[in-house]
């Protein structure tokens, strides 16, 4: 089975500093690995996904994440938060589960941004 | 048309009725899931239908009956609920079946209350 782990349940930043989101990855194939975020009362969107075309990944947002197989990780970044960016992340991995694929989330990062 | 939609919204219902939640996309998209969130935590994936089949049930209690009329359409049927299944019901799609690299596109969610 294929699973992420996120590092740090809360993270806060001033706005205009860099967002810094941690995300390593367990997996025995190369993984599709998937940055969702959640803003309050709503369902999840896509920010970017990791697909082995290319290991540095841009999103949406002025998100981008980096694949690194040694490390195991595929941290998601932006290089000036936004207050618009408060809001929950979550990061994912495709897992084969039986006879079709499943999204398995990592516990999720909540973000705040201060004035 | 890029969205999934869901209805109802809101829900609050009693542990002796039945009720049913709806989600529908005309993306074309094959392949449909059900999932709960709790408060704080990341979506747990409930169901899965591909190609109008039920390809994965996550061990979900008989109390939620899903059901998948056509391609674009899904439902979740509920009854004799419990006050702890009372959370935020996820629908998503995605273009291909059994295709680990797609993205899941996600509904707003029906914000369910059982009393």
């Amino acid at each position: 089975a294929q699973s992420v782990t996120q590092l740090g349940s809360h993270v806060s930043v001033s706005e205009g500093a860099l967002v810094l989101l941690r995300c390593n990855y367990s997996s025995s194939v190369p993984p599709y690995l998937f940055w969702y975020v959640q803003y309050p009362n709503q369902g999840l969107q896509l920010l970017l996904k990791y697909t082995s075309a290319a290991t540095l990944v841009k999103g949406i947002n002025g998100f981008e994440a980096e694949f690194k197989k040694s490390e195991t990780s595929f941290h998601l970044t932006k290089p000036s938060a936004h207050m618009s960016d408060a809001a929950e992340y979550f990061c994912a991995v495709s897992d084969f589960r039986r006879n079709d694929y499943k999204l398995s989330f990592g516990a999720g990062t909540t973000v705040t941004v201060r004035a | 048309d890029t969205e999934v939609t869901q209805t109802p919204k809101h829900l609050v219902m009693g542990m002796t009725n039945k009720k049913s939640l709806k989600c529908e996309q005309h993306m074309g998209h094959r392949a449909m899931y059900w999932y709960k969130q709790k408060a704080k935590k990341p979506p747990e994936l409930m169901f899965v239908y591909s190609y109008e089949k039920l390809s994965i049930n996550e061990s979900v209690p008989s109390r939620f009956s899903p059901e998948c009329p056509n391609s674009s359409l899904l439902n979740l049927h509920l009854h004799a609920l419990q006050p702890e299944d009372s959370a935020l019901y996820l629908c998503a799609s995605s273009p291909r079946a059994g295709e680990s690299s797609d993205t899941q596109y996600f509904g707003p969610g029906t914000r369910l209350t059982v009393l």
